[in-house]
C-alpha cells in the first residue's frame, strides 16, 4: 500500500458526461500528480500541483481540469468525456516538487467512457 | 524533447533465468532515470533510479540497472527472476516531469 488513495475505482459513464476523480496524497506529501495510462499513448503526465497551486502541466486537454484544495486532496475533472478519454488513471504524491524519487502512486481510478 | 524507449512489448523467461528489459532514452541534459513496476490492478512502484554517480545501481527486489550515456540506456537486469516478478515495467526520464517508456511486461514461466 502506496499511502496514496484514489477513488472510485472504476468508473463508467457516456459520452458527453462529466466525472471527477480524487486522489488523497500520502501524510505529508505536499506535492501531487496526475497521470493518464491508455493502451495507445501509454502512460502521460497530465498535471502537478504543490501545496495548493499547479506547479507543472503535461498534455491536459482543455476539456480536463484539476485542483488542490486546502486539506491537499485533489480533484481531477473531466467534462464532455469522449471515447478515447477511457483510460486509467492515476494520481501520485511526493514530499516536493522536486523530490521526484519520492514518486507514490495510487491504485487508479480505470475510467470507462461508453 | 524527452522521451523513452522500451524497444521489447512482451518478454518472456522461465523462473531462475536472468532477465535484461532494455530502455533507451533521449534527453538534453543529464537525465534522471528511473524504473517502475506495475503488478495488475495497481499503481506503479519505484524499483530503482539514476541521478549521477555510479552508472551501476542497485533496486528493490534484486533488480540493478546500468546507465550508458554513451548509449542512452538505462537497462534493467536481475540475476534469477521469480515468479513474483510477473508484471509490466516502465522505464521514465525526467528531471522536472516524468516521461514514461510504453513498458515491458514480463511473463515468468514455472
Amino acid at each position: 500500500d502506496s499511502g496514496v488513495t484514489q477513488t472510485p475505482k472504476h468508473l463508467i459513464t457516456a459520452t458527453g458526461q462529466r466525472v471527477t476523480l480524487r486522489c488523497s496524497p500520502r501524510s505529508g506529501d505536499l506535492s501531487v500528480y496526475w497521470y493518464q495510462q491508455s493502451l495507445d499513448q501509454g502512460l502521460q503526465f497530465l498535471i502537478q500541483y504543490y501545496n495548493g497551486e499547479e506547479r507543472a502541466k503535461g498534455n491536459i486537454l482543455e476539456r480536463f481540469s484539476a485542483q488542490q484544495f486546502p486539506d491537499l486532496h485533489s480533484e481531477l475533472n473531466l467534462s464532455s468525456l469522449e471515447l478515447g478519454d477511457s483510460a486509467l488513471y492515476f494520481c501520485a504524491s511526493s514530499v516536493a516538487w522536486t523530490d521526484r524519487e519520492k514518486l507514490f502512486f495510487g491504485s487508479g481510478t480505470q475510467l470507462s467512457v461508453l | 524533447a524527452q522521451s523513452v524507449t522500451q524497444p521489447d512489448i512482451h518478454i518472456t523467461v522461465s523462473e531462475g533465468a536472468s532477465l535484461e528489459l532494455r530502455c533507451n532514452y533521449s534527453y538534453g541534459a543529464t537525465p534522471y532515470l528511473f524504473w517502475y513496476v506495475q503488478s495488475p490492478g495497481q499503481g506503479l512502484q519505484l524499483l530503482l533510479k539514476y541521478f549521477s554517480g555510479d552508472t551501476l545501481v542497485q533496486g528493490i527486489k534484486g533488480f540493478e540497472a546500468e546507465f550508458k550515456r554513451s548509449q542512452s540506456s538505462f537497462n534493467l537486469r536481475k540475476p534469477s527472476v521469480h515468479w513474483s516478478d510477473a508484471a509490466e515495467y516502465f522505464c521514465a526520464v525526467g528531471s522536472y516531469q516524468l516521461t514514461f517508456g510504453k513498458g515491458t511486461k514480463l511473463s515468468v514461466i514455472p
